[in-house]
């Protein structure tokens, strides 16, 4: 059974840096790219890109190409997201998703506030 | 490329029908000739859900009130007759051209 756990909520001040974690089990982590979402508070679902699992090779979405950094450790199955120098406009819940986003992490809340 | 889901908000009875349209600014065939329109559904406070794929492959365990439709750049998610549990909000996503790009969401109250 295919499971992907995401981090804990984290807070943070503004610019500051951030990294969050998905944990995946249940299927071949390096099979399949890995996307990741972002949904700001009340807001609709965003795009954020994805990163190839077998090559750690990321395409990152235009509006989060610069501070957002994608990387996998394959020995753990793991994704992770880094988003440097936040801003308050970062707040949001960020989702790691299968390649088909059949499989969806529970979301991780980042709260960016001085 | 941009989705456009109306109405963005529905209001339907227990029991009666309820349909989400999704267009898209261009054709959604991709490279393996598939069309890649997804729908999701969203319950508050929980993870998106998949409950389509290639714009009208149903998901396991979605109910067969559910259906979708559609062709090239213009798409439909019926429910035929809305429970309760089916509130919250309903997106639909290209995957046909990068970046993938949401719909707005419509948000379905019961």
């Amino acid at each position: 059974q295919v499971h992907l756990v995401q981090s804990a909520s984290e807070v943070e001040r503004p610019g500051a840096s951030v990294k969050i974690f998905c944990e995946t089990s249940g299927y071949s982590f390096t099979g399949h790219t890995l996307n990741w979402v972002r949904q700001a508070p009340g807001q609709g679902l965003e795009w954020m890109g994805l990163i190839n699992t077998n090559t750690g090779n990321p395409t990152y979405g235009p509006a989060f190409s610069g501070r957002t950094v994608f990387s996998v450790d394959t020995s753990v199955a793991t994704a992770y997201l880094q988003i440097l120098n936040l801003r308050v406009d970062d707040s949001a819940v960020y989702y790691c998703a299968t390649a088909s986003f059949d499989h969806w992490g529970d979301g991780t809340v980042v709260t960016v506030s001085s | 490329v941009v989705m456009t889901q109306s109405p963005l908000s529905l209001s339907v009875p227990l029991g009666q029908p309820a349909s989400i349209s999704c267009r898209s600014a261009r054709s959604l065939v991709d490279t393996n000739g598939d069309i890649s329109l997804t729908w999701f559904h969203q319950r508050p406070g929980q993870s998106p859900r998949r409950l389509f794929y290639k714009f009208s492959n149903r998901d396991s365990g979605v109910p067969d009130r559910f259906s979708a439709r559609g062709s090239d750049s213009d798409f439909t998610l019926k429910i035929s007759r809305v429970e309760a549990e089916d509130v919250g909000v309903y997106y639909c996503m290209q995957g046909a051209h990068w970046p993938f790009t949401f719909g707005q969401g419509t948000k379905l109250e019961v």
